[in-house]
């Protein structure tokens, strides 16, 4: 079957670095992307990850691993209105996207 | 960039009418359109991948009958809650991507509460 795996919560202090870790088994690879959901809210698109290697932007950065079938998004300065779900996703071999559970991150002053 | 517009943003309906939630994408063209539903603090779980001028195609667990989807145009798709129960009430999310290999693009959201 086909498997994302990411922290259900983590909790972090304002001004800090978070990294949330994604780990995945899909019936083959068309890309990992990182979304944000506030409460109530649709997700947002955060980064898109297709080779290996690490894409910045901004105070995010997102981690690929081919074949170590890993992936983490790195969150740096961390502000208040960075709480939110972080939600880990592939496109498997036929372009479906397979969601993770996402990961509640807390942000304490 | 890419918008999706979803509407309504939440409703209110009683058991056994039918809802209708659009899903419109505003600056492309979407020959595939997906929607989700969402219970609180868990992930998206995908119910039905809409294809314009053909059937939907749903998720195993998913009625067909109950979740009626139509996707008539290339940038409209509707999601139809028929006779809705209150378990039936969740957020139900849709999105579009402008091409195979780029991001989904999601509606704001419904908030669907059936009394």
């Amino acid at each position: 079957g086909q498997n994302i795996d990411q922290p259900t919560e983590m909790t972090a202090t304002e001004g800090a670095i978070v990294q949330i870790n994604c780990t995945y088994q899909t019936s083959g690879f068309n890309g990992l992307f990182w979304y944000q959901q506030h409460a109530g809210e649709a997700p947002t698109f955060l980064s898109y990850n297709v080779l290996d290697g690490l894409e910045e932007k901004g105070r995010f950065s997102s981690f690929l691993s081919r074949s170590k079938g890993y992936s983490y998004l790195l969150l740096k300065e961390l502000q208040m209105k960075d709480s939110a779900s972080y939600l880990c996703a592939v496109k498997d071999s036929n372009y479906q996207l397979i969601w993770g559970a996402g990961t509640k991150l807390i942000i304490k002053p | 960039g890419a918008v999706v517009s979803q509407h309504p943003s939440w409703v209110i309906c009683k058991s056994g009418t039918s809802v209708k939630i659009e899903c419109r994408s505003l600056d492309f063209q979407a020959t595939t359109m997906f929607w989700y539903r969402q219970f609180p603090k868990q992930s998206l779980m995908l119910m039905a991948t809409s294809n314009e001028g053909s059937k939907a195609t749903y998720e195993q667990g998913v009625e067909k009958d109950k979740f009626l989807i139509n996707h008539a145009s290339l940038t409209l798709s509707t999601l139809t809650v028929t006779s809705a129960h209150p378990e039936d009430s969740s957020f139900y999310i849709c999105s579009a991507n402008r091409g195979m290999n780029t991001e989904a693009f999601f509606g704001q959201g419904t908030r669907l509460t059936v009394v």
